[in-house]
């Protein structure tokens, strides 16, 4: 199946600083990339979807001026979260739909990157 | 305002039985249902889907079904198996303005040998 790969699978930082997380898809072109963030013992909540090439849409409740999303190629979407404090400390996950893609299914999954704020 | 919910944090089946696992929804715009398998560390990967218009869906060892006026749907893995060991997550599609996924919180199976 399509692989997507997340770098780095863990960051730890201080606060105040900004962090910036890679989704790549390895084998097909994703038009589509979702971000997802999940907090312990809760669902996996969208944040946003970006497009190649156009601007990301935001959920309600996600502030776009905290969590950059770039979606510059056919395979790497960046999440940058600026400022990061604690209460951003969260797993993130990113999923990637591949250009021809039908069906809800053929969205794939990336590993994840656990970020800790000190 | 949690949407898509599973109940059930954790289930633990021998293996060879029937493992089922529960998912509730309260939006009727829903129109398409996943389950996703999680490995430690891994994301999720798509298992089994169903559509508002079927009541049940089946691959191999797994089977969806869907009871659209209880807002329910349920996934079926029989017989289990130790490397199904896994979370599962059901999500829906809203098929309403957003077309996006809602996820449930997980239920952590475990398939004792």
């Amino acid at each position: 199946g399509a692989v997507v790969s997340q770098h780095p699978s863990r960051v730890i930082c201080k606060s105040g600083t900004s962090v910036k997380i890679e989704c790549r898809s390895l084998d097909f072109q994703a038009t589509t990339m979702f971000w997802y963030r999940q907090f312990p013992k809760q669902s996996l909540m969208l944040m946003a979807t970006s497009n190649e090439g156009s601007k990301a849409t935001y959920e309600q409740g996600v502030e776009k001026d905290k969590f950059l999303i770039n979606h510059a190629s056919l395979t790497l979407s960046t999440l940058t979260v600026t400022s990061a404090h604690p209460e951003d400390s969260s797993f993130y996950i990113c999923s990637a739909r591949e250009r021809r893609a039908r069906q809800y299914n053929e969205q794939f999954f990336g590993p994840g990157t656990r970020l800790t704020v000190l | 305002d949690q949407q898509v919910k599973q109940n059930s944090p954790s289930l633990s089946v021998q293996e060879g039985r029937i493992s089922i696992l529960n998912c509730d929804y309260t939006n009727s715009m829903f129109d398409y249902f996943l389950w996703y398998k999680k490995y430690p560390a891994e994301g999720p990967t798509f298992l089994i889907s169903i559509s508002s218009i079927k009541d049940k869906n089946e691959d191999g060892r797994f089977t969806v079904f869907l009871n659209k006026s209880a807002k329910h749907l349920s996934l079926h893995i029989v017989p289990s198996q130790p490397g199904d060991s896994a979370v599962y997550f059901c999500a829906a599609r809203d098929g309403g303005a957003t077309n996006k996924l809602i996820f449930g919180t997980g239920t952590l199976l475990a398939v004792q040998p």
